[in-house]
């Protein structure tokens, strides 16, 4: 099972708007409804910030919003701040892969 | 609050054998799937291995790089999850995090315990 294809990079000055983009196939992200985001800043454990495509656990940033077309899932930031400059993957149910979920090869978000 | 503590990451040579716990409290741990998940140095996160709850018969799935070397086993009387590794290999080396799976998410994540391989 390969990983789901992120842009290594995504930059934008505070206020801006970014979106992240994680490709897969018809076996997970064009499968399933089963997306999750995870934000990790440097030194951290992974957190939860997005999951079932478009929901947010309780305290996670209303700035955050997920959706998917296809075999692409989006994460948008909206009124980026510094806080949000951190790794972010996204993850996918699978039947492709043994242990059942496949991580996406992350992206650099930076905060200008 | 939610708490999951790794523990037991160290040096090992190839070959050899290490086990990690996971102590979690402020959640029913006994109801809950969990899961390992390793960071190589650099890299990004691979999902290794699931645990169901013990009701559920304590299935267990494993990723393809770790099947047949690692287990995971879980003890609801100390709250705790394990991970059993052996036959380590280098490429084995990476932070690993305990994670509880709710359906389709990893919804809460320690802070992660290094294993290092190294010859």
């Amino acid at each position: 099972q390969s990983a789901l294809t992120q842009p290594a990079s995504v930059s934008g000055s505070p206020g801006q708007s970014i979106t992240i983009s994680c490709t897969g196939t018809s076996s997970d992200i064009g499968g399933y409804t089963y997306v999750s985001w995870y934000l990790q800043y440097p030194g951290k454990g992974p957190q939860l910030m997005i999951y079932d495509v478009n929901k947010r656990p309780s305290g996670v940033s209303d700035r955050l919003s997920g959706s998917k077309s296809a075999n692409t899932a989006f994460l948008t930031i909206s009124g980026l701040q510094a806080e949000d400059e951190a790794d972010y993957y996204c993850c996918s149910y699978t039947t492709t892969s043994t242990s059942f979920y496949v991580f996406g090869t992350g992206t650099k978000v930076t905060v200008l | 609050e939610v708490q999951l503590v790794e523990s037991g990451g160290g040096l090992v040579q190839p070959g050899g054998s290490l086990r990690l716990s996971c102590a979690v409290s402020g959640f029913s741990f006994s109801g809950i799937w969990m899961t390992w998940v390793r960071q190589a140095p650099g890299k990004g996160l691979e999902c290794i291995g699931r645990i169901t709850t013990t009701g559920s018969g304590g299935a267990t799935a494993y990723a393809e790089s770790v099947k047949d070397r690692f287990i995971i086993s879980r003890d609801d009387s100390k709250n705790t999850l394990y991970l059993q590794m052996n036959s380590l290999k280098i490429e084995d080396t990476a932070m690993y995090y305990c994670t509880t799976l709710l359906i389709g998410r990893f919804h809460s994540w320690g802070q992660g315990t290094l294993v290092t391989v190294f010859s």
